[in-house]
C-alpha cells in the first residue's frame, strides 16, 4: 500500500531556510486526487496545515505562512517538498506530509465535494536553534 | 478567518460513551473529518465527510454534523481509544484544525 516518508535536516539555524521532502512509495504520486499536503505540530501542541501542492504544480497555502512558504513536486522521483524561509524558534515542530483525499456527497442531482487527509507520514522533527 | 473550537479534555469510563464536540459558525454547512493521535504517533483518520468511517475503523466511532457543531462519538470506549482527537474543516480553500481534545479512559 501507499506509504509516505518525510526527510529533513533535523536542525536549522534561525533566519535560515528549512527544507523537508516527502517520498511516496507503493504507488504513483500522480494517482488519486494528486493533492499532497504539509502539516506541522510543535511539541505538545496541535496540528497546523501549512499548504498543499497538486502534482501539476499549483499550490495553496495557509494565509499565516504564505509569505515564507514554497512547495515543489518531482513526479519522476515520486517526491514533493516544502521550503520555509526566515525560520525562528516558533517553526520548531514535527513536519508531516499527508495525502489529500476528496469525498463526494450526493443527494439526488446535487453533489458536494469535501476534503480530508486519508494517509499520513510518520513525521520528521525539525528544530530551529543556533 | 474561520475558527473551530474543542474542549481541551474529556474523561470517560471503560465501556461508556465519549462525546467530543467541535464548534464553529455554521459548521454544519461544511464537512468535518476527525483524526485520532496517540502519544508519539501520527494522526489517523477515523471519520470523514461528517459521519463516514474509513475501512479498518471500528464501528464504535461515529460522527454527526449539524448547526454550529460536529460531534465524534465513541461508544463502548476502550482503553486503546485514549488519544487526542482533532476535528478538521475545509473552508475557503484552506484546512482548519480544531485545537484537539484529549480523551482519557479512567
Amino acid at each position: 500500500q501507499v506509504q509516505l516518508q518525510e526527510s529533513g535536516p533535523g536542525l536549522v539555524k534561525p533566519a535560515q531556510t528549512l527544507s523537508v521532502t516527502c517520498t511516496v512509495s507503493g504507488g504513483s504520486i500522480s494517482s488519486g486526487t494528486s493533492y499532497w499536503s504539509w502539516i506541522r505540530q510543535p511539541a505538545g501542541k496541535g496540528l497546523e496545515w501549512i499548504g498543499h501542492i497538486y502534482t501539476g504544480g499549483s499550490t495553496n497555502f495557509d494565509p499565516s505562512l504564505k509569505n515564507r512558504v514554497t512547495m515543489s513536486v518531482d513526479t519522476s522521483k515520486n517526491q514533493f517538498s516544502l521550503t520555509l524561509t526566515s525560520v525562528t524558534a516558533a517553526d520548531t515542530a514535527v513536519y508531516y506530509c499527508a495525502r489529500d483525499q476528496m469525498g463526494r456527497d450526493c443527494t439526488g442531482n446535487n453533489c458536494y465535494t469535501n476534503w480530508y487527509f486519508d494517509l499520513w507520514g510518520r513525521g520528521t522533527l525539525v528544530t530551529v536553534s543556533s | 478567518s474561520y475558527e473551530v473550537t474543542q474542549p481541551p479534555s474529556v474523561s470517560v469510563s471503560p465501556g461508556q460513551t465519549a462525546t467530543i464536540t467541535c464548534s464553529g459558525d455554521n459548521l454544519g454547512r461544511k464537512y468535518v473529518s476527525w483524526y485520532q493521535q496517540k502519544s508519539g504517533q501520527s494522526p489517523v483518520l477515523v471519520i470523514y465527510q461528517d459521519g463516514k468511517r474509513p475501512s479498518g475503523i471500528p464501528e464504535r466511532f461515529s460522527g454527526f454534523n449539524a448547526g454550529h457543531a460536529a460531534t465524534l462519538t465513541i461508544s463502548g470506549t476502550q482503553a486503546m481509544d485514549e488519544a487526542v482527537y482533532y476535528c478538521l474543516a475545509w473552508d475557503s480553500n484552506t484546512y482548519i484544525f480544531g485545537p484537539g481534545t484529549e480523551v482519557t479512559v479512567l
